[in-house]
């Protein structure tokens, strides 16, 4: 089965710049797909097909995806982007399964 | 708007059964595949299973196949899942949410907890 790899944690200073990767076997010939989650909440899409945002995430946040690494960036942090942050790709090659990754918890310091 | 709202949740002994649902509003829920994805306490996202969104196809994690079954009713707007067999490992929060084969999963429920405890 397909394998998502995240680093357990990520710090950063407000207004500094942070990036989370996923790493996979080639995980740029995939659709990434990026979720926030607050604790006690539900996870929000943050970006999807790789670099794409939905309506009312900030521009600050951002995504990029080639070879074997797919990474979400985030801009001019904030303490409200403290949060666990998961990747998420569609595994068409072993009887349709969709995969997330460990998931990254932010720390904004 | 757009609106996911799941029940059905609760304590369940080993072995047991439950059947969740999940209530769709704000949206063409008939024109949309559903899935749903699980927490464990202090864990990760887990996705678990998905159906099309005419129901002709249902797809289920190798840790709940044989013993989940996903369904949909869309003159209802309502998302199911029939949980039997279950396990202390399958206590999690369960959340449904919308999405297709490649597209991501939006929106999301609020999640539902599940406790498998005797």
């Amino acid at each position: 089965s397909y394998v998502l790899t995240q680093p357990p944690s990520v710090s950063v200073a407000p207004g500094k710049t942070a990036r989370i990767t996923c790493g996979g076997n080639n995980i740029g010939s995939k659709s990434v797909h990026w979720y926030q989650q607050k604790p006690g909440q539900a996870p929000v899409l943050v970006i999807y097909y790789d670099s794409d945002r939905p309506s009312g995430i900030p521009e600050r946040f951002s995504g990029s995806n080639s070879g074997n690494t797919a990474t979400l960036t985030i801009s001019r942090v904030e303490a409200g982007d403290e949060a666990d942050y998961y990747c998420q790709v569609w595994d068409s090659s072993s009887d349709h399964s969709w995969v997330f990754g460990g998931g990254t918890k932010l720390t904004v310091l | 708007q757009v609106q996911l709202v799941e029940s059905g949740g609760g304590v369940v002994q080993p072995g047991g059964s439950l059947r969740l649902s999940c209530a769709a509003s704000g949206f063409t829920f008939s024109s949309y595949g559903m899935h749903w994805v699980r927490q464990a306490p202090g864990k990760g996202l887990e996705w678990v299973a998905f159906i099309r969104y005419d129901g002709s196809n249902k797809y289920y994690a190798d840790s709940v196949k044989g013993r989940f079954t996903i369904s949909r009713d869309n003159s209802k707007n309502t998302l199911y899942l029939q949980m039997n067999s279950l396990r202390a490992e399958d206590t999690a929060v369960y959340y449904c949410a919308s999405g297709d084969s490649v597209s991501g999963f939006d929106p999301w429920g609020q999640g539902t907890l599940v406790t498998v405890s005797s």
